[in-house]
């Protein structure tokens, strides 16, 4: 099994809204990433776990709380967004931090 | 930090032929670059990847190249085919270990059939 899976793969929410995203490998990796990607842009790192512990939090507000329940697990809490964090949010994974990174779908986050 | 300029950014080549996609980094040390593939509604792919100790490395059509005095490294593809279409992103990082993985601002291929 190669996969990342994220879910859901479409959400639509409002300013006041409490919502969360969720990502699970089981390919026994031990690093999880939060990216986020903006239209026709890279995607841009938000988080970094090892080993289930944060260990890269690249400034990203405080209305995204990431959270990793266990190493197949990953998750990212949403709340008090704003219309600008309307973006494809990538979970990625790799067998050990800054190895090959497979990256699931993404999650379409509009805000409204 | 590290800068990763990418161009172009669109390409479009008549199927059969040959892409080319180039890469300059600014911090020189950065060793590896690798290459990802997206299509559309997917999320990347790892195509191909360069450590700095290697010139050149080719993968059946995909071939990678790696200037470090000019700091720059190109994508290949020949013979391309529809399924080649896709926006391709290059990267850079200090070390293979390191999380830091700098995107290039992608291109966007197209292949002509």
């Amino acid at each position: 099994d190669t996969e990342v899976t994220q879910t859901p793969k479409h959400l639509v929410m409002g300013m006041t809204n409490k919502k969360s995203l969720k990502c699970e490998q089981h390919m026994g990796h031990r690093a999880m990433y939060w990216y986020k990607q903006k239209a026709k842009k890279p995607p841009e790192l938000m988080f970094v776990y090892s080993y289930e512990k944060l260990s890269i939090n690249e400034s990203v507000p405080s209305r995204f709380s990431p959270e990793c329940p266990n190493s197949s697990l990953l998750n990212l809490h949403l709340h008090a967004l704003q219309p600008e964090d309307s973006a494809l949010y990538l979970c990625a994974s790799s067998q050990v931090v800054g190895g090959e990174l497979f990256f699931g779908e993404g999650s379409r986050l509009t805000v409204l | 930090g590290e800068n990763v300029e990418q161009h172009p950014s669109t390409l479009s080549v008549q199927e059969g032929d040959s892409a080319v996609i180039k890469c300059t980094y600014s911090d020189s040390a950065s060793n590896y670059f690798p290459w990802y593939k997206q299509e559309l509604g997917k999320g990347p792919q790892l195509i191909i990847d360069i450590r700095s100790n290697v010139g050149e490395k080719k993968d059946q059509r995909i071939a990678v190249t790696l200037n470090k005095t000019a700091k720059h490294f190109s994508l290949h593809i020949t013979e391309t085919q529809p399924e080649d279409s896709a926006v391709y992103f290059c990267a850079a990082s200090y070390s293979f270990g390191n999380e830091k993985l700098t995107f290039g601002t992608g291109t966007r291929l197209t292949i002509i059939p």
